[in-house]
């Protein structure tokens, strides 16, 4: 079974401050990666789709790096705000197939 | 509008009983997956599809079912040979990214 690993688990922060966390994934036969975000009583959300190594993808305050070598992607938020509290999921898809592999997620509050 | 609809939203299931769940999309979307998720977990891969008539096992497909008659359909049917039914289910959708319905929390009373 392929792991995908997130950390931490869950971050609490006040409003302003800015913020990172981590997604680890083999790094043999890789194919994408995808950062996702799930509010709250929503359906998941895609953010990014990451392809190429060093690939950097920004979304407002949101940006997230690549590293397919050593296995690694790093989510930013710049400034957090209380609506962007919310799980924050990374998927790895296997190599040549549909199947996508969910990490377990960093849980992000922010407090006013 | 194009999306995902899982139904219902909110179930509950007796012991024994065999219960289904409701995904269908709008997305012309070939791949379709179904996720399961515990409290303090991930979502877990219990069975997904590549293709009509084509479905594979995920990591926990054990107590689970599924059939893929139409490329738009893909109910999952909780048997009563799952040990521990309770939690939040939901079904997806994909080609580049993965597209998400509501989601169904089934409950065994």
């Amino acid at each position: 079974i392929l792991n995908v690993e997130q950390s931490p688990q869950s971050l609490h922060v006040q409003e302003g401050d800015s913020t990172n966390f981590t997604c680890s994934f083999p790094s043999s036969n890789f194919y994408a990666l995808h950062w996702y975000r799930w509010e709250t009583a929503k359906s998941p959300e895609a953010l990014f789709v990451m392809t190429l190594n060093g690939d950097e993808k920004k979304k407002g305050r949101i940006s997230a790096t690549l590293n397919t070598k050593e296995g690694y992607s790093y989510l930013y938020i710049k400034g957090s705000q209380p609506e962007d509290s919310a799980t924050y999921l990374c998927a790895f898809p296997l190599y040549n197939t549909d199947k996508l592999i969910f990490g377990t997620g960093t849980r992000l509050q922010v407090f006013p | 509008d194009g999306g995902i609809t899982q139904s219902p939203k909110y179930l509950f299931r007796k012991e024994g009983q065999n219960v289904t769940l409701s995904c269908e999309q709008n997305l012309n979307h070939d791949a379709m997956y179904w996720y399961r998720q515990d409290p303090g977990q991930g979502l877990r891969l219990i069975y997904y599809s590549q293709i009509v008539n084509d479905f594979q096992k995920g990591d926990i497909a054990e107590g689970y079912s599924v059939s893929r008659e139409k490329k738009e359909s893909f109910p999952l049917t909780v048997t009563s040979a799952q040990k521990n039914p309770t939690a939040f289910y939901l079904c997806a959708s994909g080609g580049r990214e993965a597209f998400f319905g509501q989601g169904t929390r089934l409950t065994v009373v």
